[in-house]
């Protein structure tokens, strides 16, 4: 199994383009998490997804979309890129919250806006 | 909302010797989890744990809960050079599906 795979690794982005982040796994895990990691500092929750068709915002979601149109896929859409959003996003899933499993995370979309 | 602190925020410590890392949450959470992230790499799972005075062990790492000083612990035993990473806790806020992460302690032993 691939387990939980981000694209790209690395993009740079000029202020005021769009992106998606796109993140896939494929262990039917219903739960589905996006994060932001500022350099030295702790992960940041953006929007997650307890299943398909089902979103909701975490800490910090201001410039930032999502959808989960399907089990697999939880893509992270940024509108109108600016400097505050360089960081190192990840994306994590787990199987079910209630039964106390831990979320396995994608290697990382390091982005860079200029 | 939950609010997840660890200290210290960085350790330098000697091979061999014994370290703890804290983790204090400031609501009800429903479990707590260790990562473990060396430079430039993704989280590793380290520890689910799920109730009051829960233990888990591996290797020279121990973790342990206690909800109702909303404090959760990891135990560094003889620490070796291969353990230098940043370590985080993270809880779930209780009733929903959020996991909220502290900042982080930043370890480095040295020989």
């Amino acid at each position: 199994n691939a387990g939980v795979t981000q694209t790209p690794k690395f993009r740079i982005l000029k202020i005021g383009q769009s992106m998606t982040l796109q993140c896939t796994q494929d262990m039917n895990h219903n739960y589905m998490y996006w994060y932001r990691q500022d350099p030295g500092m702790g992960l940041k929750l953006i929007y997650y997804s307890v299943g398909a068709g089902i979103t909701d915002k975490g800490e910090v979601p201001n410039g930032y979309n999502v959808s989960r149109s399907t089990t697999e896929d939880f893509p992270l859409r940024l509108e109108l890129a600016a400097p505050s959003q360089t960081s190192v996003y990840f994306c994590a899933s787990s199987l079910d919250r209630p039964k106390g499993y831990g979320y396995t995370f994608g290697s990382g979309t390091r982005l860079t806006v200029v | 909302e939950l609010k997840v602190e660890q200290n210290p925020l960085f350790l330098s410590m000697q091979e061999g010797k014994n370290y703890t890392i804290y983790c204090n949450y400031s609501t009800t959470s429903d479990r707590l989890y260790w990562y473990r992230q060396d430079p430039g790499k993704s989280l590793e799972s380290l520890f689910v744990l799920l109730s009051n005075g829960a233990v888990k062990q591996e290797g020279r790492l121990m973790a342990s809960l206690d909800t109702k000083a909303r404090l959760s612990t990891l135990h560094i035993t003889a620490a070796v050079h291969d353990l230098s990473a940043t370590y985080f806790c993270a809880g779930l806020l209780k009733n929903t599906d959020k996991l909220i992460f502290g900042t982080g302690t930043r370890l480095q032993v040295f020989p």
